[in-house]
């Protein structure tokens, strides 16, 4: 089974703070994302990557930065965390050509993050 | 920019049959995905729908509409363990997968 691992279920911050939420993926999958879910909201995309150094901004990359230097592992960095990114954090992998013409992600846990 | 719709809220039960609507305007539209979602869990993938017509995979069938901008999730037979969340998603050759917000269905004995 594909396993993505997020490295913290709960976060407590305070605001300035920098965050690293870690993602690691087992099934050697090209691409990587990271969503944030938010109630009445649904998941929306923040960034992914589709190779190793390679990043995309997604739909609301404002506030955050990620980093890929291994395959296997995707993070994502609030540089000065904020109120309004508190959210729950969603990190996904998928093969490439499967993942982008499918649409199947597989997703990890999630990461709930509350800023204070 | 992408932009689906879905309903919030679905109650039915056991035994019955559910269908969850999406509509979606998405530009470079690829295909249509269908995810679930139980309390504190991860989405989990369930279908997709590359092309016009319906896939059947054991009690849930999806169908999609390109000329319409239109697609469904049939849930059959309906268990109390489908009460969940359900996602439509929709894929862009801009290789970005949007999600709707969700439709909660609960399932009554």
């Amino acid at each position: 089974d594909v396993k993505v691992t997020q490295s913290s279920r709960y976060l407590v911050k305070r605001t300035g703070e920098k965050v690293f939420l870690e993602c690691v993926q087992d099934m050697d999958h090209e691409n990587m994302f990271w969503y944030r879910q938010d109630p009445g909201l649904g998941l929306r995309l923040i960034y992914f990557s589709y190779d190793v150094k390679m990043k995309e901004k997604g739909d609301i990359p404002e506030g955050y930065s990620v980093s890929r230097e291994k395959k296997e592992r995707f993070s994502l960095i609030l540089e000065s965390a904020s109120t309004n990114q508190t959210s729950m954090y969603l990190c996904a992998s998928s093969p490439r050509d499967r993942g982008w013409i499918t649409g199947e992600l597989f997703f990890g846990e999630g990461s709930r993050l509350t800023v204070l | 920019g992408q932009s689906l719709e879905q309903p919030s809220e679905v109650t039915a039960v056991e035994g019955a049959i559910v269908q969850i609507n999406c509509t979606y305007q998405t530009s470079g539209f690829y295909g249509l995905s269908w995810y679930q979602q139980h309390d504190g869990g991860a989405p989990t993938f369930l279908s997709y729908n590359g092309l016009d017509g319906l896939e059947e995979t054991g009690r849930f069938s999806s169908f999609l509409s390109r000329s319409d901008s239109y697609g469904y999730l049939l849930l059959q037979e309906l268990q109390m363990k489908d009460s969940a969340s359900y996602f439509c998603a929709a894929g862009s050759n801009d290789y970005k997968l949007s999600f709707g917000a969700g439709t909660t269905v609960t399932v009554r004995a």
